[in-house]
């Protein structure tokens, strides 16, 4: 059974562009959540998403977007990028109430 | 507003040690609490999580947490420090049902 995976593993951007990141879920889990782990920091919740609609979000703004797929699967969209949004995006998958079980990351970094 | 706190940036443990790392955290409602570990560059992996019961919680490669109401702490412990267990731990309260906030993490460094 895989584990939660995302895509891709490094990306590398200017400022002012645009990226997109994907996260496959848990196999079974339904619920998908995005985090931004700054260096040196904990994880920060970005948005949460739960039959295809963003069900709860984190102080971020609204150049951050996401989406989720009939297949539970989701993007997370960052528009008009900026140096500090250069940090590891983590993906997390659960069902229901339980337990977050996270992917091993994106790492972006903006020049 | 919910808040973890992790006192402890930094701590180095001879291999064979004991290791206790501190967490408090602030929240009105009751806790679900969670210990993760993150290797260098990789994701979060849940080492234990408290929802409710008894208050020492067993978790994965030989940790316990212990959940304290009247000081809002959930202490992560190992009785004997490896190697391989060098990395950073974060503490984590769920929040609203949802989200997840994190402690800043403590680093775990191991002296052979």
């Amino acid at each position: 059974d895989a584990g939660v995976t995302q895509s891709p593993t490094h990306l590398i951007k200017t400022r002012g562009q645009q990226v997109t990141l994907r996260c496959s879920p848990k196999s079974g889990h339904d619920t998908v959540s995005w985090y931004q782990q700054a260096l040196g920091q904990g994880p920060q919740f970005i948005f949460q998403y739960y039959e295809e609609e963003e069900r709860q979000r984190g102080n971020f703004p609204d150049r951050f977007s996401g989406h989720q797929f009939p297949n539970y699967s989701s993007e997370l969209n960052v528009n008009a990028l900026l140096l500090g949004d250069s940090a590891l995006y983590l993906c997390a998958s659960r069902i229901s109430m339980d337990t977050q079980y996270f992917g091993p990351g994106t790492r972006l970094t903006v020049l | 507003a919910q808040s973890v706190t992790q006192p402890d940036i930094h701590i180095t443990v001879s291999e064979g040690a004991s290791l206790e790392l501190r967490c408090n955290y602030s929240y009105g409602a009751t806790p679900y609490l969670f210990w993760y570990v993150q290797s260098p560059g990789q994701g979060l992996q849940l080492l234990l999580k408290y929802f409710s019961g008894d208050t020492l919680v067993q978790g994965i490669k030989g940790f316990e947490a212990e959940f304290k109401r009247s000081q809002s702490s959930f202490n992560l412990r190992k009785p004997s420090v490896h190697w391989s267990d060098a990395a950073e731990y974060f503490c984590a309260v769920l929040y609203a049902g949802n989200m997840l906030t994190f402690g800043g993490g403590t680093r775990l460094m191991v002296k052979p």
